[in-house]
C-alpha cells in the first residue's frame, strides 16, 4: 500500500507569517501530484496539480514545488492570513486515483 | 452553476440497517469517485467509477456497493455488513485526463443511532 505522508500534522501562526509543509510520498512511478485546500464546513478545493520534476506553481500568496526524484513537495504561504486557515491536503496520483495523506490543519491568529 | 450535490448532509442509521448516499453532478464529468474520512486520516477511496455502467473496488470497498446507471448518478450504499460505518463520506469527480483535479461535493456525516 502506498504511503502519503505529510507534516507537520497542525500549525498555529500569526497572521502576516509565512508557513510551509511538506508532503512525501514514493519517488517511484510518479504520475502527478495534487493540492487541496479543505475549509470548515465547505469542499475541498484544488489549488495545484503539479506533474513533473523542479515544477514550481504560484496561486496568489500559495506557491508549491515538486521533487519527484526524492519524493517530496513543498507548500509555501507568504504572510499567512486568518482566511488562510484550512486543512491542506496533497494526494498522489496513481493514474486517476488519489492517494492522499492525513492533511495539514493551520490555523492563523489575527 | 454546475456541480456536485450530496444528499443529506446528515444521516443516521440502524444498526442493521442498508443506507443509500446520494451523489449528483451536473459537470458533464466521467469519473466519479467515493470517499470515507476518519479522524486523523487523509481520505480513503471506497468505490470509484471511470464510465457508466462500469465501477471498481477502491482501498475499503467491504460493505460498501454502488451503481452508475447515469453518468449524472453515482449512489453509494452503506450496507449492514460495514462493521464501522460512522464516518464522514465525499463524492468526487474529475474532468477528462487522469491528471485533472477532482470536484468534491460538500459530504456527508453518517452516524449510528
Amino acid at each position: 500500500i502506498l504511503n502519503v505522508e505529510q507534516s507537520p500534522q497542525s500549525l498555529h501562526v500569526q497572521e502576516g507569517d509565512s508557513t510551509n509543509f511538506t508532503c512525501s510520498f514514493p519517488s517511484s512511478n510518479f504520475y502527478a501530484l495534487h493540492w487541496y485546500r479543505w475549509e470548515t464546513a465547505k469542499s475541498p478545493e484544488a489549488l495545484f496539480v503539479m506533474t513533473l520534476n523542479g515544477d514550481e506553481k504560484k496561486k496568489g500568496r500559495i506557491s508549491a514545488t515538486l521533487n519527484t526524484k526524492e519524493g517530496y513537495s513543498y507548500l509555501y504561504i507568504k504572510g499567512s492570513q486568518p482566511e488562510d486557515s484550512a486543512t491542506y491536503l496533497c494526494a498522489f496520483n496513481q493514474g486517476g486515483k488519489l492517494i492522499f495523506g492525513q492533511g495539514t490543519e493551520l490555523s492563523v491568529k489575527p | 452553476d454546475g456541480g456536485i450535490t450530496q444528499s443529506p448532509k446528515y444521516l443516521f442509521r440502524k444498526e442493521g440497517q442498508n443506507v443509500t448516499l446520494s451523489c449528483e453532478q451536473n459537470l458533464n464529468h466521467d469519473a466519479m469517485y467515493w470517499y470515507r474520512q476518519d479522524p486523523g486520516q487523509g481520505l480513503r477511496l471506497i468505490y470509484y467509477s471511470q464510465i457508466v455502467n462500469d465501477f471498481q473496488k477502491g482501498d475499503i470497498a467491504e460493505g460498501y456497493s454502488v451503481s452508475r446507471e447515469k453518468k449524472e448518478s453515482f449512489p453509494l450504499t452503506v450496507t449492514s455488513a460495514q462493521k464501522n460505518p460512522t464516518a464522514f463520506y465525499l463524492c468526487a469527480s474529475r474532468e477528462p485526463g487522469s491528471r485533472q483535479p477532482q470536484h468534491f461535493g460538500d459530504g456527508t456525516r453518517l452516524s449510528i443511532l
